[in-house]
């Protein structure tokens, strides 16, 4: 069975920040890896993912993400927050044919 | 660019109603999806969708559930008795097929549909 950990149910930074949002995996297969964006009323938006190449992956709004087999993370960066960046974010794995097993979210908020 | 559509933004049903939320996947999609998040929890998956028939499904998709493709471009899920704790926010999800092992490709959501069972 796969299954995703968030650390951290609520994260608050200062503008201009780094932004760190934590995410362990458990795969019994190699897995595909998502980090998902929802805004205040919004749907799901993906950041970017992880499809066995680079393991360092870039995504948009200035975030990445870097797979650690050995840790079974794929941690979620940004090196400046951003008001904007404000939101509540997802990961998710998949190791079957289909489907998404997400987490259960992190809420990012941002302070001046 | 395109994107995937659902109908209504928010429904308020009485409990024991049927209710259907419809979804308009994007064109070339051929893989489609339900999640449901209830108000504060996390992102769960409900059901997959291909070729007609469904491919996957959770312990939560139980009886009470189907879905359809009526016609070439709806995707309908449909909650034949809502109860209480159906209440939820229901994303529909589309992919283009992939080819090869397992899913690489990227869900596309839509922004959901807020359903409040009283």
């Amino acid at each position: 069975a796969q299954s995703v950990t968030q650390l951290g149910s609520h994260v608050s930074v200062s503008e201009g920040a780094l932004v760190l949002l934590r995410c362990n995996y458990s795969s019994s297969v190699p897995p595909y890896l998502f980090w998902y964006v929802q805004y205040p009323n919004q749907g799901l938006q993906l950041l970017l993912k992880y499809t066995s190449a680079a393991t360092l992956v870039k995504g948009i709004n200035g975030f990445e993400a870097e797979f650690k087999k050995s840790e079974t993370s794929f941690h979620l960066t940004k090196p400046s927050a951003h008001m904007s960046d404000a939101a509540e974010y997802f990961c998710a794995v998949s190791d079957r044919a289909l489907g998404l097993t997400f987490g259960t979210g992190t809420r990012l908020q941002v302070t001046l | 660019e395109p994107e995937v559509t659902q109908t209504p933004s928010h429904q308020v049903t009485q409990m024991g109603q049927e209710v259907i939320l419809r979804c308009v996947p994007i064109s070339n999609h051929l893989y489609f999806y339900w999640y449901r998040q209830i108000l504060g929890q996390k992102v769960e998956f409900l059901v997959s969708f291909y070729n007609n028939e469904i491919s996957e499904k959770s312990e939560i998709f139980d009886d009470q559930f189907s879905v359809e493709r009526p016609d070439g471009s709806n995707f309908t899920l449909k909650i034949r008795s809502t109860k209480l704790e159906d209440s939820a926010m229901y994303f529909c999800a589309s992919s283009e097929v992939t080819p090869g092992r397992g899913l690489a490709g990227e869900l596309f959501f839509g922004e959901g549909s807020r359903l409040t069972v009283l």
